[in-house]
């Protein structure tokens, strides 16, 4: 059975700050990736996507995330975290979603 | 139109009453989902529909009972709930559930029980 793990449930950065969030997962193939975003009140939009080719992907917002497979991680990745980042973060294998990682941004 | 519309986006009931959330999508995709989010917990799966057929009930309780009518309507009918129901409950959709790729959702039905 395939699994999703965010270890980290809360980040604050300050804005214009670099951003890592991580995600680590178990699935015995080459997994289909993803990274949503859930603003309060709201539906999950999706960031970027990894089905496979180059493991480093870009996505909206200026958002990238790199596939590790010698590490199983699938981390997020933003240079300059603006005030309108600050959200929940989900990453997802298929039909299956990690915890998420509520991102808060200090001015 | 959105892509997901999901009705009502509030919904407080008694634990007596009876009540459907409504999902509606217009993207012409085949496979259909119910999540339900809850706080500090992940998204859990409830139910996949594909081509209006159940594939998938991750032992949902009775007291949750999808319908699907067609591959661009999906509803929950919810009966003799319990506190703990209280969610947000996510419809989504996907081109196919076999490799289902990107999932877009709608923006969810808050469901309170008393």
């Amino acid at each position: 059975a395939q699994s999703v793990t965010q270890p980290d449930i809360h980040i604050t950065v300050s804005e214009g700050a670099s951003l890592e969030l991580r995600c680590n997962y178990s699935y015995g193939a080459t997994p289909y990736l993803f990274w949503y975003v859930q603003s309060p009140g709201q539906g999950l939009q999706l960031l970027l996507k990894y089905f496979s080719g180059d493991t480093l992907v870009q996505g909206i917002k200026g958002f990238e995330a790199e596939f590790k497979r010698s590490q199983s991680s699938f981390n997020l990745r933003k240079p300059s975290v603006h005030w309108s980042d600050a959200a929940e973060y989900f990453c997802a294998i298929k039909l299956t979603f990690g915890q998420g990682t509520i991102l808060t941004v200090h001015p | 139109e959105t892509g997901v519309t999901q009705t009502p986006r509030h919904l407080v009931m008694g634990m007596t009453n009876k009540k459907s959330l409504k999902c509606e999508q217009h993207l012409g995709h085949n496979a259909m989902y119910w999540y339900k989010q809850s706080a500090k917990k992940p998204l859990e799966l409830m139910f996949v529909y594909s081509l209006e057929e159940r594939v998938e009930n991750n032992s949902v309780p009775s007291r949750f009972s999808p319908e699907c009518p067609n591959s661009s309507h999906l509803f929950l009918h919810l009966h003799t709930l319990q506190p703990e129901d209280s969610a947000l409950y996510l419809c989504a959709s996907s081109k196919t559930d076999r490799d289902p790729g990107e999932l877009f959702f709608g923006e969810g039905s808050r469901l309170t029980v008393l």
